[in-house]
């Protein structure tokens, strides 16, 4: 069964436009939700997190929106610029114990 | 320059080999995980330790070994026993008292 799920494997975005990269998951044990951003390659690259006791967290371009009760997050990418075209992952875990990473979601961001 | 270091970058293995992946890190990081992916895939966690001298199966642990006699370095093995050897490697780590793990550069591991 598969705790976290990304059910967009790609997305397609013009450049300046906002990004909008979905996450579900099952498990209401998990308390902590990171977003990664891997090239290919290359190892995966921490972007952001939001503890459960926050709805949302900004980093610069990046938000992420937590909504438990839904069970859902967003990462949102505002303006998108080319060099955001990546594989996201988003992963979750529950006091502290392993992540449980989704399947990815392949952004490109074209002119 | 801190950081976590993973080599070769790319590995091949003959048929019924043994091969081991280095992973290497200066953060002082506590836990130490192995991950495996494949395409279309997330990343599926293999083993993991939390502390020097212990360490934990993941998910897909079958066909795989570890150790940790140091608290700098977590190498994996891939045995023969491993039927399905060729994917990408990550290694990780994780501080004390901190969620997020950082990861390695990978490595590719390739049967010939």
């Amino acid at each position: 069964d598969q705790q976290v799920k990304q059910n967009s494997p790609s997305l397609s975005v013009q450049e300046g436009r906002i990004s909008i990269l979905n996450c579900d998951y099952t498990n209401s044990m998990f308390d902590y939700f990171l977003w990664y951003k891997k090239y290919p390659a290359e190892g995966p690259t921490f972007l952001i997190s939001i503890s459960s006791i926050k709805d949302k967290n900004e980093d610069g371009r990046f938000t992420v929106f937590l909504n438990k009760s839904a069970k859902h997050l967003s990462l949102h990418i505002v303006p998108s610029q080319p060099g955001d075209s990546a594989v996201y992952f988003c992963a979750a875990s529950a006091w502290g114990d392993k992540l449980i990473f989704g399947t990815g979601t392949r952004l490109q961001v074209f002119p | 320059d801190g950081g976590i270091t993973q080599s070769p970058k790319y590995l091949f293995r003959k048929e019924g080999q043994n091969v081991t992946l280095s992973c290497e890190q200066n953060l002082n990081h506590d836990a130490m995980y192995w991950y495996r992916q494949d395409p279309g895939q997330g990343l599926r966690l293999i083993y993991y330790s939390q502390i020097v001298n212990d360490f934990q199966k993941g998910d897909i642990a079958e066909g795989y070994s570890v150790s940790r006699e140091k608290k700098e370095s977590f190498p994996l093995t891939v045995t023969s026993a491993q039927k399905n050897p060729t994917a990408f490697y990550l290694c990780a780590s994780r501080g004390d008292r901190q969620e997020t793990q950082y990861f390695g550069p990978g490595t590719r591991l390739l049967v010939l």
